[in-house]
């Protein structure tokens, strides 16, 4: 089965820096790669998300790439605010092209902490 | 409010308890999902509800036991828990399992201490 692996657990980083989340996939046939924003208290939401048909997406301050050579993918958010203290999740998935996908395999998590 | 909602948010029991988490959507979506959060590892896939049919169980003990009367909500009944089984406790939903849109929406959680 997939297995996915996320760096770093925790990732410091002054406001107003840029901060990289990194994750790797096992299985090559995964295609859906998601990222979620888990803030105290609540439960994970979906911020972006990559499939492999395309190398880069952004989203305002949110950047997503992914290499499918090399299995990995990474979150990538400019201009960091309080607000984007939080834990965040990678996942991987093999989207079907006729409809329907494997369950989502998640990372553990990283926890990113902006400093004033 | 996200649209899934689970109640409760916090729950204490005992080992010989029996309990149950209720999770409900408001988002119309066919699939419902329960994982488990602990700290430092992945989330885990408990269990997949498609037009409240299990569609996936993924080997968990038999002391978590649930229920899905119809497609807005989910149950999971517990009973003789472990101290090891306390965690955080999500549900999700997505618009189904066959359209490829799966985006989870997530509910807060509950959060579950066995004592």
């Amino acid at each position: 089965g997939e297995n996915v692996e996320q760096h770093p657990s925790t990732l410091s980083v002054q406001e107003g820096d840029s901060a990289v989340i990194k994750c790797t996939y096992s299985d090559s046939a995964s295609n859906y790669f998601p990222w979620y924003k888990q803030e105290l208290g609540k439960g994970p939401q979906l911020i972006i998300d990559i499939r492999s048909n395309v190398g880069e997406k952004k989203d305002q301050r949110i950047a997503v790439t992914l290499n499918k050579t090399a299995k990995h993918f990474s979150l990538h958010i400019t201009e960091t605010q309080p607000e984007d203290s939080a834990v965040y999740f990678c996942a991987a998935a093999l989207m079907y092209s006729g409809g329907g996908a494997d369950g989502l395999t998640f990372g553990k998590g990283t926890h990113l902490i902006i400093q004033p | 409010e996200t649209g899934v909602t689970q109640t409760p948010r916090h729950l204490v029991m005992g080992m010989t308890n029996k309990k149950s988490l209720k999770c409900e959507q408001h988002l119309g979506h066919n699939a419902m999902y329960w994982y488990k959060q602990s700290a430092k590892k992945p989330l885990e896939l408990m269990f997949v509800y498609s037009l409240e049919e299990r569609v996936e169980n993924n080997s968990v003990p038999s002391r978590f036991s649930p229920e899905c009367p119809n497609s807005s909500h989910l149950f999971l009944h517990l009973h003789t828990l472990q101290p090891e089984d306390s965690a955080l406790y999500l549900c999700a939903s997505s618009q189904d399992l066959i359209s490829g849109a799966n985006v989870l929406t997530f509910g807060a959680g509950s959060r579950l201490t066995v004592l």
